[in-house]
């Protein structure tokens, strides 16, 4: 069974500051992952995805995240973060011929002015 | 493109009433998602429909719970009885079948059980 973890309950950090999110994952076979960050009060949305090929995959907001399998992690970079960035970001994993995706827990980010 | 559209955004509702939320996929996708998020459980998925068939409702908590796919452009999840542990934002989520696609997500229903 395919399973995600995502360590750090909350994260706080400065404006401007550089950011990174952890994600492990288990799944037997190559993953397909995603990130997906929730404001207060919406839905999730898409940040960004990996499914094969170039392992530093760029998404929208100036995210990014690199997939190692040696590690099997999938984490999340930003290189300065803006105070509109506070949400609670999750990470997915779902199987290659499946339907199905495994969220992590969440981490909620908090940035200070 | 609208989005995957929920209704009714918020639910008030008291312990032993029948609660019905929608949601409308997405044009052309063909899978759709029914999710719960509590501060406990986090992000559970609790069934999806393929086509309009129901294919994994491993997530459905017990027999309160219900949903249907009566076609391709509307679902319902029901509750009946409700109750206070029920109280949670359930989401919908809906797909194309062209391998792993990415899923969209609706804004959510925020229920509350008293």
């Amino acid at each position: 069974a395919q399973s995600v973890t995502q360590p750090d309950i909350h994260i706080t950090v400065s404006e401007g500051a550089s950011l990174e999110l952890r994600c492990n994952y288990s799944y037997g076979a190559t993953p397909y992952l995603f990130w997906y960050v929730q404001s207060p009060g919406q839905g999730l949305q898409l940040l960004l995805k990996y499914f094969s090929g170039d392992t530093l995959v760029q998404g929208i907001k100036g995210f990014e995240a690199e997939f190692k399998r040696s590690q099997s992690s999938f984490n999340l970079r930003k290189p300065s973060v803006h105070w509109s960035d506070a949400a609670e970001y999750f990470c997915a994993v779902g199987a290659a011929a499946g339907n199905m995706l495994t969220f992590g827990g969440g981490t909620r980010l908090m940035v200070k002015p | 493109d609208a989005g995957v559209i929920q209704s009714p955004r918020h639910e008030v509702t008291e312990m032993g009433q029948e609660v019905t939320l929608r949601c409308k996929p997405i044009s052309g996708h063909n899978s759709l998602f029914w999710y719960r998020q509590t501060m406990m459980r986090g992000l559970e998925l609790l069934i999806y429909f393929n086509n309009n068939v129901p294919i994994d409702d491993s997530g459905m908590p017990e027999d309160r719970f219900s949903a249907k796919m009566p076609n391709a452009s509307f679902s319902t999840l029901k509750i009946q009885p409700s109750e206070p542990r029920d109280s949670a934002v359930y989401f919908c989520a809906s797909r194309t079948n062209l391998g792993q696609e990415t899923q969209y997500f609706g804004p959510g229903t925020r229920l509350l059980v008293l």
